[in-house]
């Protein structure tokens, strides 16, 4: 168990621009979520994949928000036309589902983004 | 509206002293409830959890809960705090009938002083 890890875990872009954030989940956890947490905070939830499904998103996900989880392993958070109101830490979180309804979830460390 | 609360912002205790982290939630039906720590820079890491059962958890490094359905409330504790469990620590729960989402509280920063 290699845990979950996001890459990159700082990212600095000048407002406007768009990035990318990659989450890598532990390899058999079919669920994987993102969240958004700002100082202060406990992690806003962002949307949520069931293998390559997206199931659920959250309203504080835009339009200038899209996220991928093309063959139901690492996941994609893009951002577009980035605004300063987006920086905060991004965390990835993945765990068992289906049957399994107790289990907790798995975080990265998190990407951390700036907006100048 | 469903959610969970924690009422402290900050709790400072002395070394080998005794510690409470407070955590209340309003919800219908029977929530699951965990705790989270999170240090600096890290993502959060699961301390333990309350499915159903004997309302006191015992989760990792010596940290329990206590789950108190008429209160509503999973307070932390844990008997003898060390400097090393400084840190932010999050209350979530995950309701029956949505399984999909974890709500957050807004977090305890615990500062334990040698």
């Amino acid at each position: 168990d290699t845990g979950v890890s996001q890459d990159p875990r700082h990212k600095i872009t000048k407002r406007g621009q768009n990035v990318t954030f990659r989450c890598d989940p532990i390899s058999e956890h079919n669920r994987l979520y993102w969240y958004r947490q700002t100082l202060g905070q406990g992690p806003e939830f962002l949307t949520y994949f069931q293998n390559e499904a997206q199931l659920e998103k959250s309203r504080l996900l835009s339009d200038r928000f899209s996220a991928e989880r093309p063959k139901g392993s690492f996941s994609t958070l893009e951002i577009q036309r980035t605004e300063q109101g987006d920086s905060a830490m991004y965390l990835c979180a993945s765990s068992l589902g289906g049957a399994v309804r107790d289990q907790p979830q798995h975080f990265g460390d998190g990407t951390r983004l700036s907006i100048l | 509206a469903q959610s969970v609360a924690q009422p402290e912002d900050q709790v400072n205790v002395a070394e080998g002293n005794p510690l409470t982290v407070k955590c209340t939630y309003s919800v219908s039906g029977n929530p699951y409830l965990f705790w989270y720590v999170q240090y600096p820079n890290r993502g959060l890491q699961f301390l333990l959890k309350y499915i159903t059962g004997d309302n006191l958890v015992k989760g990792s490094y010596g940290f329990e809960a206590e789950f108190n359905k008429s209160q509503t409330s999973f307070h932390l504790k844990k008997p003898s705090a060390l400097v090393s469990d400084s840190a932010l620590y999050f209350c979530a729960v995950r309701f029956t009938y949505n399984f999909n989402k974890f709500y957050f509280g807004s977090g305890t920063k615990l500062n334990v002083k040698p």
